[in-house]
């Protein structure tokens, strides 16, 4: 366990539905960063959030978006979905905004969209 | 944004010692260097960081030469549970950092 739990751990959803996946960070990380994994591709980075403030975007598409609580837990929210969505989700934590100490990931969401 | 180069894969035998390079050739001055090693279907987990010369801990060893433009992983004595994509990093600690994976390194470990 390495203390960031994301849920759900699978998702199978339609196309054009919007779904919410969810992370909590480890315990005393102020960072969160969300990315996503195609199929036998990279990861891409997606978005940052350090305290409750977006701190740097990626290849997010228009169609998603994410936010950090009070309570630093962060969710990102994919709408209008696309089988091209399909994919693992990982949400990762750092104590700081940046990259000393390294970044902790959490197990993932596997999104399925049929 | 350093943008850093790696060998798409690597093959080893069991118990041999690998080492993996990835050139960061414009490293800017605040950035680490860390590596992080993937499972299929798993989340990346955190192997090892440095700055400059030498850093070792229980799993790896980080070779960092005096110009920083590049860096290599050692693990010692790999077993088959090594087989991963080992991912290298470069980034400093300030706000707006974007952590950028490349494709990484897929290490296969023979028996």
């Amino acid at each position: 366990d390495s203390g960031v739990t994301q849920t759900p751990k699978h998702l199978i959803t339609a196309t054009g539905q919007r779904v919410t996946l969810r992370c909590s960070p480890r315990s005393g990380d102020l960072s969160v960063y969300w990315y996503q994994q195609s199929l036998d591709q990279g990861l891409q980075f997606l978005i940052q959030y350090y305290n409750g403030e977006e701190r740097a975007k990626g290849n997010i598409l228009e169609r998603f978006s994410a936010q950090q609580f009070p309570d630093l837990h962060s969710e990102l929210n994919l709408s209008s979905l696309e089988l091209g969505d399909s994919a693992l989700y990982f949400c990762a934590s750092s104590p700081l905004e940046g990259a000393l100490g390294g970044y902790t990931f959490g197990s993932g969401t596997r999104l399925t969209v049929v | 944004l350093a943008k850093t180069t790696q060998p798409i894969s690597m093959d080893s035998y069991e118990g041999q010692e690998v080492n993996i390079t990835c050139s960061h050739n414009n490293i800017a001055t605040n950035d680490y260097i860390t590596w992080y090693q993937q499972f299929p279907s798993q989340g990346p987990r955190f192997i090892i960081q440095g700055y400059k010369t030498k850093v070792t801990n229980e799993v790896a060893s980080l070779f960092i030469p005096a110009d920083r433009k590049s860096s290599t992983l050692s693990l010692p004595r790999v077993s088959l549970s090594d087989t991963a994509v080992y991912y290298c990093l470069v980034g400093d600690n300030t706000g707006g950092f974007k952590t950028i994976f490349g494709a990484g390194t897929r290490l296969f470990v023979k028996a």
